[in-house]
């Protein structure tokens, strides 16, 4: 099946610091990637749609200056996480809409982001 | 897209068939019924699709109601392997189908 490469797997910063997470399609072009968060016990919870070479759209109470989105090409799109907080201690997946072949949507394996 | 109620969790004996229901009653006649699967500590998976008839794939199979209205996703064997959250979801082809909006879904454990 398609895969979906996340980077890192894990990260700890420090409070104040910016994070930046990677998501590659890895064998399929994407034009259309997503950001989930998901916090311990709970669901994924949908945080931005990426659109490769424009702005992302992002979902209602998610803060679009706080968690930067780039999509700068196919195969790659980031979250930026910025002036972190413990708050934002939180799982982070990333998923890409493939549309030729399979439609479907891959998801990648997660980032497990601590801000201490 | 149209709301999904699924039991928070179940239990299964190894070796044995479960059977993890979904309900729909307010489903359209553009939405999918998509089921994904979320092992610990990894992002979702896709499992299986459908629309009216029953779908079989290597990893589940998916039974559909007349009705539409609710559905059963069905691992035949369970494995200890199989033990996570399962995502009952409902994708309208015609208006939100990129968005894949999670519910809480179903937490399969597996009892060796």
């Amino acid at each position: 099946g398609a895969v979906v490469s996340q980077h890192p797997s894990r990260v700890i910063c420090k409070s104040g610091t910016s994070v930046k997470i990677e998501c590659r399609s890895l064998d399929f072009q994407a034009t259309t990637m997503f950001w989930y968060r998901q916090f311990p016990k709970q669901s994924l919870m949908l945080m931005a749609t990426s659109n490769e070479g424009s702005k992302a759209t992002y979902e209602q109470g998610v803060e679009k200056d706080k968690f930067l989105i780039n999509h700068a090409s196919l195969t790659l799109s980031t979250l930026t996480v910025t002036s972190a907080h413990p708050e934002d201690s939180s799982f982070y997946i990333c998923s890409a809409l493939r549309t030729s072949g399979p439609y479907e949507q891959y998801f990648g394996p997660g980032t497990r982001l601590t801000v201490t | 897209d149209a709301k999904t109620t699924q039991p928070n969790s179940m239990e299964s004996n190894e070796e044995e068939p479960v059977h993890l229901p979904c309900n729909h009653s307010t489903i359209s006649g553009t939405d999918y019924i998509h089921w994904y699967r979320q092992l610990p500590s990894q992002g979702p998976e896709y499992v299986i699709h459908g629309l009216t008839s029953n779908v079989n794939n290597r990893m589940a199979s998916l039974a559909i109601a007349e009705d539409r209205k609710s559905s059963t996703l069905i691992l035949h064997r369970a494995t200890l392997r199989d033990a996570a959250v399962y995502y009952c979801i409902l994708r309208d082809v015609e208006t939100s189908y990129d968005k894949v909006i999670f519910g809480p879904g179903t937490s399969l454990s597996v009892i060796p």
